[in-house]
């Protein structure tokens, strides 16, 4: 394992909710991300982080905005959910950016009903 | 588990076999590339990664070809077992050479 946790694992919301999902690692890795899994698209990039309070958005950001505030911790908010934000997200991180393996958490399933 | 490959190409193999998986990049200027494996239900898994000065690169009982010419690269399986069973993404980093840009992925199935 990685010493990436998520939370919540599963969790099923209401459309128009605030949403909040947690990553915490502890590994003291630099890099942080977001991704969103989906049928047929593979992974995609929603938010990442390269420090503390240092973010920047992925290919498909809108709709969720990220919060770093401390280096172990990246958090993914959903602030009106939408069934089209129902997916698979997964935080990983990594040492560097691009030429460096980046490792993966166990994933958090969202349903938006 | 939930499925994460509706329309994803398929793989099968028998046990014992070996399993080739291929991918096709589009960014010239990647040097870097790599390979997840992810089983139903669970997160993806670095299996083995190259660099564009490479062609090359062997693992336990992996291998990963890189072909720069006609921008392609493989993951061999050797002796495929049931384990292996899952989806399996090929990754390069993108146009600015700072993130990860992934594959649709490709489904193995191993027969007992």
């Amino acid at each position: 394992d990685a010493g990436i946790t998520q939370s919540p694992r599963h969790k099923v919301t209401e459309t128009g909710t605030p949403v909040t999902l947690r990553c915490h690692q502890t590994e003291n890795h630099r890099y942080m991300y977001w991704y969103r899994q989906d049928p047929g698209h593979g992974l995609r990039l929603i938010h990442y982080s390269y420090g503390v309070k240092d973010t920047d958005k992925g290919e498909v950001s809108d709709g969720y905005s990220v919060s770093r505030s401390k280096t172990e911790d990246f958090l993914l908010t959903l602030e009106s959910a939408t069934s089209s934000q129902t997916s698979v997200y997964f935080c990983a991180i990594s040492d560097e950016t691009g030429g460096n393996t980046i490792y993966f958490g166990e994933g958090s399933w969202l349903t938006v009903v | 588990g939930e499925s994460v490959g509706l329309h994803l190409p398929t793989l099968s193999v028998q046990e014992g076999d070996n399993s080739i998986i291929n991918c096709a990049y589009s960014n010239s200027a990647s040097d870097y590339f790599i390979w997840y494996k992810q089983e139903s239900g669970k997160g993806p898994q670095f299996i083995i990664d190259i660099r564009s000065n490479m062609d090359k690169r062997q693992g336990q009982r992996v291998t990963v070809l890189l072909n720069k010419t006609v921008k392609h690269l493989s993951l061999q399986i050797a002796a495929t077992q049931p384990g292996d069973s899952a989806v399996y993404f090929c990754a390069e980093n993108d146009e600015y050479g700072n993130k990860l840009v992934f594959g649709a992925g490709t489904i193995l199935r191993v027969k007992s």
